[in-house]
């Protein structure tokens, strides 16, 4: 598996653009890159997914450059409510018979007012 | 919206007393999973479980653990001789297909576990 490096923590205020970006240096050709967020006391859930180039959605988007070492998580406008930990996995679920997730430690995000 | 609901929410229990965490994940989900996080700490995989086996475990599931799908709905998770270092918030998850690339992982809201 893939292993991920992301930054511990990030600070930014309420509705600002937060970009968060995680190196995996060696990431396999079927490896895709999810994004999961936590908050305290809750599972984590799902935020996006993405093979390469952009994908967006509503919460989200996701940038991975033709090489796809890195990936960033952009959150468009931040509230309050997106204080969380935010984890970049990387895996596939047909290369070596994958099927699970392996959590890093995250980036602690702290949105201030 | 269909979710993964785990009970108990929280349990204490006695060093040495045995301990059975339920979940109920998605109805059309085909996969499950238990992951813990103790306080503080990162989320660790403990095991999978497909098609009424393990199709893989962690180094932390040792033989304390054990999971079973007892009837069409259920995933319980069994730890049988609980130790002070169990204690933990326990994530039941499930998806559809296999995960990462072919579709999310959906995690319950956690049962914690105090084990004094």
């Amino acid at each position: 598996l893939a292993k991920t490096t992301q930054p511990i923590s990030m600070d930014s205020y309420e509705g600002q653009e937060v970009n968060i970006t995680c190196s995996h240096n060696n990431i396999a050709t079927n490896d895709y890159i999810t994004w999961y967020q936590q908050f305290p006391s809750q599972g984590p859930r799902f935020i996006i997914q993405g093979y390469k180039t952009k994908v967006t959605n509503e919460v989200a988007s996701l940038f991975i450059p033709a090489d796809r070492k890195s990936s960033t998580l952009s959150l468009p406008r931040v509230s309050l409510s997106d204080t969380a930990v935010y984890y970049c996995l990387v895996g596939g679920a047909f290369s070596g018979g994958y099927n699970k997730l392996i959590f890093g430690a995250g980036t602690r995000l702290a949105v201030h007012p | 919206e269909p979710e993964v609901t785990q009970t108990p929410s929280h349990q204490v229990t006695q060093m040495g007393q045995e301990v059975i965490l339920r979940c109920v994940p998605i109805s059309n989900h085909l996969y499950f999973y238990w992951y813990r996080q103790i306080l503080g700490q990162k989320v660790e995989f403990l095991v999978s479980f497909y098609n009424n086996e393990i199709s893989e475990k962690s180094e932390i599931f040792d033989d304390q653990f054990s999971v079973e799908r007892p009837d069409g709905s259920n995933f319980t998770l069994k730890i049988r001789s609980t130790k002070l270092e169990d204690s933990a918030m326990y994530f039941c998850a499930s998806s559809v297909g296999r995960t990462v690339n072919t579709g999310e992982l959906f995690f319950g809201e956690g049962s914690r576990l105090t084990v004094l």
